[in-house]
């Protein structure tokens, strides 16, 4: 079983669309878990972060958090062409203090 | 004003030659570290140093030697390159041990021949 699972998609959703990324965890002593986005050719940089159950908001993006089901999500609301990106899930390792991520998702936004 | 920095942004190579990436950051971190994402976009760690001190060590092949010579700096060198170490390689950087919010680096594209 891989330490996190993503679809890797693409996921396409038109402009103005709620777009749903899911991801799923291996480690069930994980507390910290990171949505990193990655446009083509750059950097990950981290866009959201959650640590308590539940769903956390920030601006369009919204993080959910289940850890009996071991599963995070990210919904982006009012999707525009500018988020089309791969998105990265990540949870920092319970005993090895290491962030370990996913594969990603490819998110498409079509105008 | 750029927070990590890498150079060389590109490096290719032929297999067998010897090559360092470097990295350095000025937001003022204790941890910093070197992540390698393959083709298939999975981005693996590889060690991590906090204080130049080594953290994390991963299982790498030990023809990677990673260097910090003071906390804003962490440099690569690899020896005799393989085909296989074609990837794009990171340095990244955070405030603690934790690594709860990791600054990345612009990458460096290694391609061996």
């Amino acid at each position: 079983q891989k330490e996190v699972e993503q679809n890797s998609g693409p996921l396409s959703v038109p402009e103005g669309a709620i777009a749903s990324l899911n991801c799923t965890y291996s480690d069930r002593g994980s507390q910290s878990f990171f949505w990193y986005r990655q446009y083509s050719g750059k950097s990950p940089e981290l866009i959201m972060f959650i640590y308590s159950n539940g769903d956390k908001e920030d601006g369009r993006f919204t993080a959910q958090l289940n850890k009996a089901s071991q599963y995070v999500s990210l919904l982006i609301r009012d999707s525009q062409p500018s988020d089309s990106a791969t998105y990265l899930c990540a949870f920092l390792g319970s005993n090895t203090g290491k962030l370990i991520f996913g594969q990603g998702t490819t998110l498409q936004v079509k105008p | 004003d750029t927070a990590v920095s890498q150079t060389p942004k590109y490096l290719v190579t032929q297999m067998g030659n010897d090559k360092s990436i470097k990295c350095e950051q000025n937001l003022g971190h204790d941890t910093m570290y070197w992540y390698k994402q393959d083709s298939k976009k999975f981005l693996k760690i590889m060690f991590s140093y906090n204080n130049k001190e080594l953290i994390i060590n991963e299982t790498v092949p030990n023809r990677f030697s990673p260097k910090s010579p003071d906390k804003a700096h962490l440099n690569l060198h690899i020896n005799s390159l393989e085909l296989g170490d074609s990837a794009v390689y990171f340095c990244a950087s955070s405030l603690g041990l934790a690594g709860i919010e990791q600054f990345f680096g612009p990458g460096t594209r290694l391609t061996v021949l």
